[in-house]
């Protein structure tokens, strides 16, 4: 069974530009999360989907970031315009639903420079 | 809102030994999992052991083992005869059983198993 795939692996931009990282759960799986991880630290809760419904995006800045899960399959996340301080690994995870143990991507390391 | 602390933010000992890593966490749920994850240089996390809170006895897979005390809400992870595979971060993790908003993560203890 494959895991959770996400792209790219590192990604290098300049402040102000923008930014989108791309998403695919393990099949079957409901639930998505993405996750922000600074360096040294456990990762943060960005948003959460259940299908294709964003059912906890509190701790998503919503000043420049977004995120969408079409079809509730694969989803996107997207940093319009980047700053320095978003310089961190974006992890993805999905779960058979709400609850049950979440399996994570290999993560995209973004540095903004 | 959870807390999660890993005390202990690295510990090295030689392969073939035992150790513990201690995570302490604080809620107000009576329901929940915990979890422990690896996560290598690679970067990618991996379950290690997961635990239901309303389970008295303690989680195992092959050499990994917690001792969880939910009154004192201690949640540590054992590893026996340690393999130099085992190097990478651990994070200790806590989910609600009801309505799960995601995983609360410690800051992890960076574990190195020496030669």
């Amino acid at each position: 069974e494959a895991g959770v795939v996400q792209s790219p692996r590192y990604k290098i931009i300049e402040k102000k530009q923008p930014v989108a990282f791309w998403c695919n759960p393990i099949s079957g799986h409901n639930t998505l999360y993405w996750y922000l991880q600074n360096l040294g630290q456990g990762p943060e809760l960005l948003i959460r989907y259940e299908n294709e419904e964003a059912v906890d995006d509190s701790q998503l800045p919503k000043d420049r970031f977004s995120a969408e899960r079409l079809k509730g399959v694969d989803s996107t996340l997207k940093i319009q315009p980047a700053e320095l301080g978003d310089s961190a690994v974006y992890l993805c995870a999905s779960s058979l639903e709400t609850g049950n143990t979440q399996y994570f991507g290999p993560g995209t390391r973004l540095t903004v420079l | 809102a959870q807390t999660v602390t890993q005390s202990q933010p690295e510990m090295s000992v030689q392969e073939a030994e035992t150790v513990t890593l201690s995570c302490t966490y604080d809620t107000s749920e009576n329901n929940y999992y915990l979890f422990w994850y690896k996560q290598p240089p690679s970067r990618q996390m991996i379950l290690v052991i997961r635990q239901e809170a309303y389970k008295q006895q303690n989680a195992t897979e092959n050499r990994f083992s917690v001792n969880f005390q939910k009154a004192a809400k201690s949640f540590s992870l054992k590893i026996s005869d340690s393999q130099l595979g085992d190097t990478a971060m651990y994070f200790c993790a806590f989910m609600k059983q009801k309505r799960a908003d995601g995983l609360t993560f410690g800051k992890g203890t960076h574990l190195i198993i020496q030669p």
